[in-house]
Parts: structure tokens; sequence; C-alpha cells
């Protein structure tokens, strides 16, 4: 597509619920990387994932989170027993392999996730 | 580790006058340098990057940033500020060899009319 694509735009949720983000990158980009943006935490790195390698995963605040990225393109971001800490919007970018360096990141437009 | 620090969590400035927001960087490594900018309800933007060469920096939308090695900062500037310039900027680092980028904790820029 034309840029990066997530959805759901606003989750809110149940304390204890499970959710799922999706983003899906720009057509082509072999890197895409997971942030939450946080009021007053400025964006925190979640997850990186580059082509076929494995997922750098240094930034999961915990083991409730985890994600995927199937078949090099669509990237599901799972949160489970959600908290009201994990309340946040979360930005997925993509770039072009090296792209951070040359290129930049491409973002979405976020998921605010709420939890209650 | 690396980190960013953006010590303004808000700056104003006057329309017309020139703006400057902080950053310093720490890192091993030649660092490569970003700033972002975050308009109200719309996404993060690339603003401009250092890599290497100038130590001065152009970028998008009359913006831009002096690299300083000795005081491992990267401030963010302009001439004259716009209202439109109003938005939140975030001031990010690569290190070689390490595909993710660290952001700052981002700081608002308001200009007043």
């Amino acid at each position: 597509g034309a840029g990066v694509s997530q959805s759901p735009s606003n989750k809110v949720t149940e304390k204890g619920k499970d959710v799922e983000l999706r983003c899906d990158p720009i057509s082509g980009h072999t890197a895409l990387y997971w942030y939450r943006q946080s009021l007053g935490q400025g964006l925190e790195f979640l997850i990186y994932f580059q082509g076929n390698s494995a997922p750098d995963k240094s930034g999961l605040p915990s083991d409730r989170f985890s994600a995927e990225r199937t078949g090099g393109s669509v990237s599901t971001l799972t949160i489970q027993r959600t908290q009201q800490e994990d309340s946040a919007v979360y930005l997925c970018a993509s770039s072009m392999g090296q792209g951070a360096l040359n290129y930049g990141y491409t973002f979405g437009s976020g998921t605010r996730l709420t939890v209650v | 580790a690396q980190s960013v620090a953006q010590p303004e969590d808000q700056v104003n400035v006057a329309e017309g006058n020139p703006l400057t927001v902080k950053c310093t960087y720490s890192v091993s490594g030649n660092p490569y340098l970003f700033w972002y900018v975050q308009y109200p309800n719309r996404g993060l933007q690339f603003l401009l990057k250092y890599i290497t060469g100038d130590n001065l920096v152009k970028g998008s939308y009359g913006f831009e940033a002096e690299f300083n090695k000795s005081q491992t900062s990267f401030h963010l500037k302009k001439p004259s500020a716009l209202v439109s310039d109003s938005a939140l900027y975030f001031c990010a680092v690569r290190v070689w060899r390490d595909d993710k980028i660290i952001f700052g904790k981002g700081t608002r820029l308001h200009i007043l009319p």
C-alpha cells in the first residue's frame, strides 16, 4: 500500500482481556518496528523484524507481549491479560532493510489502546 | 547503552522568532541522528537526519539541525517560527550495526501568534 496501515485505530478493552494489534507495512519494506507511545514517556522501542532474521525482542516489557510477522509482511502485536499500564498508542513503522539509516522510518497512524 | 535526552518538555516561541529544540545523546560508536515531528492527530514524520559530513543538516519545512560531537548534541533549529510548526518533536539516535532507533521523550513546541 501507499503507507503503513494499522488497525484498529482505537481499541478499548477490559483489564485481563487479550488484544491483537495489526500492522500492514509498505509493500517491499523488509524491516518492521513496533513502538509504544505513552504520555510523558516518549517512544519506547518494543520489537523489530528484519527479513527472515530472528526478531529483536529486547524492548518487550513483559512476557505478556508478543509479536509475529507472517510472510515477511503483516505483523500482529499481541498483548495478553492486559493491564491498565498497557494503555498507550502503539505505533508501527517500516523501512527498506537498512533503511533506518538511509531513508528513515515510515510510521503508521497508530492504535490507541485503552484498558479499563 | 545508547540514549537520547530532550531536556525540555515544552518550548514556547513567538511567531517569527528563531526556535531551538535541544537534544543530547549518549552512544558508543558513531551516532546516526534523526528528528521526527508529530502533528496533532497525525502520524510521526521524518524531518531530517545526520549520518556523516557537514555538521549542519537541512531538512523539511525549513528546519535544520547542528551536530556537535564534542557536546554530543543535535539541536533542532529554525530561523523564523510559524504557528504551523506547533507540534511534538522527537530526537532519535541509531548506532552502527544496530538497526533500531532509540527516541527521546519528545518536546512539545508551541508557536505563539
